[in-house]
């Protein structure tokens, strides 16, 4: 079955420390996202990718970086700099634009120790 | 002008009812309006979807009603379950997809 899978399921975090949330589809979709979840708040986008190798600052890129080396995966890290990274992580893909429909990881529940 | 506007924030209704659930924007250049429903501890999943050259959209149990000169859309639960508790996020598309905050719906036996 084609999907989105993320890993892992549950992370915490130490002050001072990066971590790396994994993302990888076999879609074979172009485009690839990351949005942060927080109760109440919606989905807010963190970072978006339409093409290997390029990627785009969404609406909340502080404290957070990606690659996209190949076009199943899409890492995310949190950095240092990002201050209150509790929050559940959602990835998802589209086939070729930002206007498609988005197909969702089932998520990366970020906590801080 | 990028905001979708979504209300309630959370609905109760018993088992048979019929909820509905609104979304507002303000970007005419929207023109297509996706619902995603989320279970606990899963990602969202598209439920039904519309462009705004047509007024209804139904998919089973699930009805979007889209009213462009208002700039609203609504989507209406038909015979709701239990199972049917979820959050509910409506969505518009322009340039790119831009989320409500959410509605928690739950469906009481």
């Amino acid at each position: 079955d084609g999907g989105i899978t993320q890993s892992p399921k549950y992370l915490f975090r130490k002050e001072g420390q990066n971590v790396t949330l994994s993302c990888e589809q076999n879609l074979n979709h172009d485009a690839m996202y990351w949005y942060r979840q927080d109760p109440g708040q919606g989905l807010r986008l963190i970072y978006y990718s339409q093409i290997v190798n390029d990627f785009q600052k969404g609406d909340i890129a502080e404290g957070y970086s990606v690659s996209r080396e190949k076009k199943e995966s899409f890492p995310l890290t949190v950095t240092s700099a990002q201050k209150n990274p509790t929050a559940f992580y959602l990835c998802a893909s589209s086939r070729y634009s930002l206007r498609q429909p988005q197909h969702f990881g089932d998520g990366t529940r970020l906590s801080i120790l | 002008q990028q905001q979708v506007k979504q209300s309630p924030q959370s609905l109760i209704v018993q088992k048979g009812g019929i909820p509905i659930i609104n979304c507002a924007y303000e970007n005419t250049a929207f023109d297509y309006f996706p619902w995603y429903q989320q279970f606990p501890g899963k990602g969202p999943a598209l439920l039904i979807a519309i462009r705004p050259d047509v007024s209804e959209k139904k998919e089973g149990r699930f009805t979007i009603s889209f009213n462009k000169s208002a700039k609203q859309f609504s989507l209406h639960i038909m015979d709701s379950q239990p199972g049917d508790s979820a959050t509910y996020f409506c969505a518009a598309s322009g340039s790119r997809l831009t989320f409500g905050e959410g509605t928690q719906l739950t469906v009481n036996p």
